[in-house]
This record gives C-alpha cells, structure tokens and sequence, in this order.
C-alpha cells in the first residue's frame, strides 16, 4: 500500500532554515509528481510546491516563492521541501502528496511535519 | 482568503443529508477544472473522499456524493453518522494548473 512519510520538523527561529523529507513506498515513486501543501495552526489547506516525476519541473505558490525549493531523489524514493528564509507564518503541518496527473488531485497524503517559526 | 469558497460550518443530525457547496470562478471550476473533494478527520491527515467531481475511490461509503455544475459543486453526505464528523475541503485548479483549495467546512453530527 502506498506509504508516504514525512520528517525534518522542528522549531526554527525566523530567518531560519529547515528541510523536510517524504519517504515513499508501496507505488513507482519516480512514475509521479509530488506535491506539498501546508495547514496552519486552525488553518485550511494551503498548496506549497510541486515538483514532476523525473524532477525537471517545479512550481511554487507566490507565498513561498524564492525561499522555499522542493525536489526529489529517485533512487531514493524521498521528496523534500528545503524551507530557508522562515517567516511566523510559515507555521503550519507540513504535508506531502502523491499527485494523479490524469485528474489533478493529491491520492495520498502523508501524516505531515509540523514546523514551527517563532523567536 | 482561499481561491474556493466554502460555508465555514454546517451541522446535522445522525441519519439525515447534509450538503457542502464549493463555488469557484471562470477560471478554476467554471474553465471545465475537475472538483475534488478530501476529508480530514481531528488531528488526521486529509484524504480523498471525492475525485473527478463524481468519483468515491475504493472504501468510500455510496453516502457520499459529489456534482459539479458552473463555477461550483457540491459534496453531499446522506444517512449522516457521528463518524463523518470531520472538517471537508473541496479543490480543483486555475489557469496556471496549480492546485486551489476551499477554506473548509467543518461538519458537526449533532
């Protein structure tokens, strides 16, 4: 069964930086784009990043763009998210999701990290 | 604010139908954009509950529904139980292809 798992949170201080990691398994990781969408604390469901499946091609929302990168290593079946330039309102969950392309939706989600931005 | 606007709250009782509406524009749900929906459970992960506006993956009860008309859809829940307690967001995407989210209907079985 697809698994997907996330690690790396943590508390930063603003300014600061922080990578999260996706461990998949249980489906063709390299066959699937990825994404990472965030839940701050009450929130709702904000989209990050996304990256394709061979890694070629990423896509940011505005809020996040020029400070946050996201990729992937294939031969490791791992996505990450590199999170550098941290705001208190990049508090939020951090969650991974395999992406079906033919419908655009997330199929799977991890659990999701929990990253925390404070002084 | 989100792209997708849904009611912050809807309630009701074990046994009756409720419906969640998600109202997009001209260039998300109104340019032809599947509507998805997800089910995140208290202090649980989203998953997806609804795709392709009508779709209920493998293991979804046929209590839920989906539609799609215009620039907005609806999620609907009949024979509610106290285990559909839950906040729903519903999703789909803009003209860039990038995905759009609701704000969240928080679900409460009274």
């Amino acid at each position: 069964q697809v698994q997907l798992m996330e690690s790396g949170g943590g508390v930063v201080q603003p300014g600061g930086s922080l990578r999260l990691s996706c461990a998949a398994s249980g489906f063709s990781f390299r066959s699937y784009a990825m994404h990472w969408v965030r839940q701050a604390p009450g929130k709702g469901l904000e989209w990050v990043a996304s990256v394709s499946h061979d890694g070629n091609k990423q896509v940011y929302a505005d809020s996040v763009k020029g400070r946050f990168t996201i990729s992937r290593d294939n031969s490791k079946k791992t996505l990450y998210l590199h999170l550098s330039s941290l705001r208190p309102e990049d508090t939020a969950v951090y969650f991974c999701a395999k992406f079906e392309v033919v419908g655009y939706y997330l199929d799977h989600w991890g659990q999701g990290a929990r990253v925390t931005v404070t002084p | 604010q989100s792209v997708l606007t849904q009611p912050p709250s809807v309630s009701g009782a074990p046994g009756q139908r409720v419906t969640i509406s998600c109202a997009g524009g001209s260039s998300d749900i109104g340019a032809g954009h599947d509507v998805h929906w997800y089910q995140q459970l208290p202090g649980k992960a989203p998953t997806l509950l609804i795709f392709s506006n009508i779709v209920r993956p493998s293991g979804v009860p046929a209590r839920f529904s989906g539609s799609k008309s215009g620039t907005s859809a609806s999620l609907a829940i009949t024979g509610l139980q106290t285990e559909d307690e839950a906040e729903y967001y519903c999703q789909s995407s803009d003209s860039n292809l990038n995905l759009v989210f609701g704000g969240g209907t928080k679900l409460t079985v009274l």
